[in-house]
């Protein structure tokens, strides 16, 4: 079966843009992740979507936001973007709100300059 | 608050060594333990998980940890490297309370042929 898709792979944006990102998860599953990856960082959690609820939110301002969808695909939004935006975010899925053997995306590589 | 410890953040191994990757959690009540591995320009992948039970978990290629609750360790062991182990692991931790993962900052493995 198909894996978790992130669109796009690649961004590159300017400061005070913003951005909406893709994840559109394995069929079935329910529960959606977003995570921000940098390498001083590392996987720094963003927040949680489960039957189109948020359910937990990371440490993040309030320029980042997301939604989930009847069909489970989510997307996450980052407004007035500044450089310190820079990173990968990975979209992870799982079947259930118990079972946390997340299957993650390829990521999508935003670049803000 | 939940946080995991990743004590090596790079490990360089000859191929046919054995491997062991520390990681260490605080949190007091029930956990679930995962180590997940990032090969080079690829997604995350689960390689195994704990949730309950035998506290020696068996997961793919080769990879078992150990889950030792009096030490709040899961410590990620393989016996004998090869040179396709070259990736970053990532441990990560779900405590009762809540419903994100927590993540240590990674281990960098560079297996040298």
């Amino acid at each position: 079966k198909a894996g978790v898709t992130q669109t796009p792979r690649y961004l590159i944006k300017t400061r005070g843009q913003q951005v909406t990102l893709s994840c559109s998860p394995i069929s079935g599953h329910r529960s959606v992740s977003w995570y921000q990856q940098t390498p001083g960082q590392g996987l720094q959690f963003l927040f949680e979507y489960f039957s189109e609820t948020q359910r937990n939110k990371g440490n993040f301002p309030g320029r980042f936001s997301g939604r989930q969808f009847s069909n489970s695909r989510s997307e996450m939004n980052v407004s007035t973007l500044e450089l310190g935006d820079s990173a990968l975010y990975l979209c992870a899925s799982s079947q259930s709100a118990s079972n946390y053997g997340y299957t993650f995306g390829s990521g999508t590589r935003l670049t803000v300059v | 608050a939940q946080s995991v410890s990743q004590h090596n953040h790079h490990v360089i191994l000859s191929e046919a060594a054995s491997l062991e990757l520390g990681c260490n959690y605080s949190y007091g009540g029930t956990v679930n333990l995962f180590w997940y591995v990032q090969y080079p320009g690829q997604h995350l992948q689960l390689l195994l998980k704990y949730f309950s039970g035998d506290p020696l978990v068996k997961g793919i290629k080769g990879f078992e940890a150990e889950f030792i609750k009096s030490k709040f360790s899961f410590n990620l062991r393989k016996p004998s490297v090869q040179w396709s182990d070259t990736a970053e692991y990532f441990c990560a931790v779900k405590g009762d309370s809540n419903y994100q993962l927590i993540w240590g900052a990674g281990t960098k493995l560079i297996i040298k042929p």
